[in-house]
């Protein structure tokens, strides 16, 4: 059974810095690109950034770039999302999931993240 | 950017009904790289359809999808009280890489 397990919640200042996990299992993790989308309170959603199977293609969000950093490693199957410079508007649900013909077939459960003073 | 545009935003039906949900881009999706999510309150999305008209593992085969282009639509042949819930479509575009959902329609009980 394919299944992404998120960690990483949490209630950050503006201009702090988070790092979210995603851990997966049931599947062969090195052939799937993987991604983030998020997802603001009562709104719809958002992809944020995409990695490859072996991490040597990054790409990202307009909204994001230059403050967040996609990682995973493969040999602890677990993919990772570095937030920095947060920012009121980066408050979501941060969701990873699995690339599957250029569209998202397996999610993680959601990892809230907020951004306040 | 494409731009997605989906209607109607909220959609009131009865079970049994059948459900046409409308997707529109601003320009040609490539590669017809269109998919379709169900997500519940309090759950992550699901996908249903990928690649414009395959059905993902597990959905059931009253959910369908079609169109070409700017214009595709998921079908809901027969709605179970299950099904009520919001959609979204996605498409992806290479030049620049971007991955787009459309705002949502709301599938609600009436």
């Amino acid at each position: 059974e394919v299944q992404l397990v998120q960690s990483g919640e949490g209630l950050i200042q503006p201009g702090g810095s988070l790092t979210l996990s995603c851990a997966a299992s049931g599947f062969t993790f090195t052939d799937y690109w993987m991604h983030w989308v998020r997802q603001a309170p009562g709104k719809g959603l958002v992809w944020v950034s995409r990695i490859d199977s072996y991490g040597n293609s990054t790409h990202y969000a307009d909204s994001v770039k230059g403050r967040f950093t996609i990682s995973r490693d493969n040999a602890k199957r677990t993919l990772y999302l570095q937030m920095s410079s947060l920012r009121g508007e980066d408050t979501a649900l941060y969701y990873c999931a699995r690339g599957s013909y250029r569209n998202f077939d397996y999610w993680g459960q959601g990892t809230l993240v907020t951004v306040s003073s | 950017e494409i731009v997605l545009t989906q209607s109607p935003g909220t959609l009131s039906l009865s079970p049994g009904d059948r459900a046409t949900l409308s997707c529109r881009a601003s320009q040609s999706v490539s590669g017809n790289y269109l998919g379709w999510y169900q997500q519940k309150p309090g759950q992550a999305p699901r996908l249903l359809i990928y690649s414009t008209s395959s059905r993902a593992a597990g959905i059931s085969d009253r959910f369908s999808g079609s169109g070409s282009g700017t214009d595709f639509t998921l079908t809901i042949s027969r709605l179970e009280p299950e099904d009520f819930a919001v959609y979204y479509c996605q498409q992806y575009d290479s030049s620049p890489e971007v991955y787009t959902f459309g705002q949502g329609t709301k599938l609600e009980i009436k």
